[in-house]
């Protein structure tokens, strides 16, 4: 079975910061690619997806994720954090012909004014 | 509006007392999931139904069951709670093309099985 990582369990930083978020997956056939976010007191969205194609994937309020196949990561990036993005972020993989998605574990950002 | 939503958002019980948990999507979608949130276990998979009379166990599936009588709704039950069923839960719901497609949370529901 698929598993994901999601290695920086609480980020801290401050406005301004860059931020890399870190997501490993184990399955070595095609994937699915996705980060979701959580703020505070709200539902989980989708920021972006990968499924094919380009492997820098641009998602929602700035955010971005690399797929790198040889290093099964999908790290997301944010290249100048706002206080607004203070949230749980989940990396999540949906193995070819699966129907069913595995989360990882979250990462806890709190961006300091 | 599109929008998935779940009753109770909040739930206190007592070991073995059957509870069930309603969501209600109004997307025509056709794939349903449910979740559990645990702090450090992120989310994990309950069940999931691909359409009508669908279902199929995800990662987490002992201590629940579901049924998909109709495209809109998909009830969680749990027919004897225990407290390691004490979590944050969440349906989901994505359109035609499965967990491909973009995935709409519920607001969730918290459970507290004493």
């Amino acid at each position: 079975a698929q598993s994901v990582s999601q290695h920086n369990h609480h980020v801290i930083l401050s406005e301004a910061a860059s931020l890399e978020l870190g997501c490993n997956y184990s399955y070595g056939g095609t994937v699915n690619l996705f980060w979701y976010v959580q703020y505070p007191g709200q539902h989980l969205q989708l920021l972006l997806k990968y499924f094919s194609g380009d492997p820098l994937v641009k998602g929602i309020k700035g955010f971005e994720a690399e797929f790198i196949k040889s290093k099964f990561s999908f790290n997301l990036r944010k290249p100048s954090v706002q206080w607004s993005d203070t949230a749980e972020y989940f990396c999540a993989v949906l193995t070819g012909g699966g129907n069913k998605l595995t989360f990882g574990t979250g990462t806890q950002l709190k961006v300091e004014l | 509006e599109a929008q998935v939503t779940q009753n109770p958002r909040y739930l206190i019980t007592v070991t073995g007392k059957k509870l069930t948990v309603t969501c209600s999507q109004n997307m025509n979608h056709e794939y349903m999931s449910w979740y559990r949130q645990d702090p450090g276990l992120g989310l994990r998979q309950i069940y999931y139904s691909m359409n009508v009379e669908v279902t199929d166990k995800g990662d987490v599936p002992e201590g629940y069951k579901v049924s998909r009588k109709e495209k809109r709704n998909f009830p969680l039950i749990l027919e004897s709670p225990s407290p390691n069923q004490t979590s944050l839960y969440f349906c989901a719901s994505s359109s035609a093309r499965g967990p491909l497609g973009t995935q709409y949370f519920g607001p969730g529901t918290r459970l507290l099985v004493l």
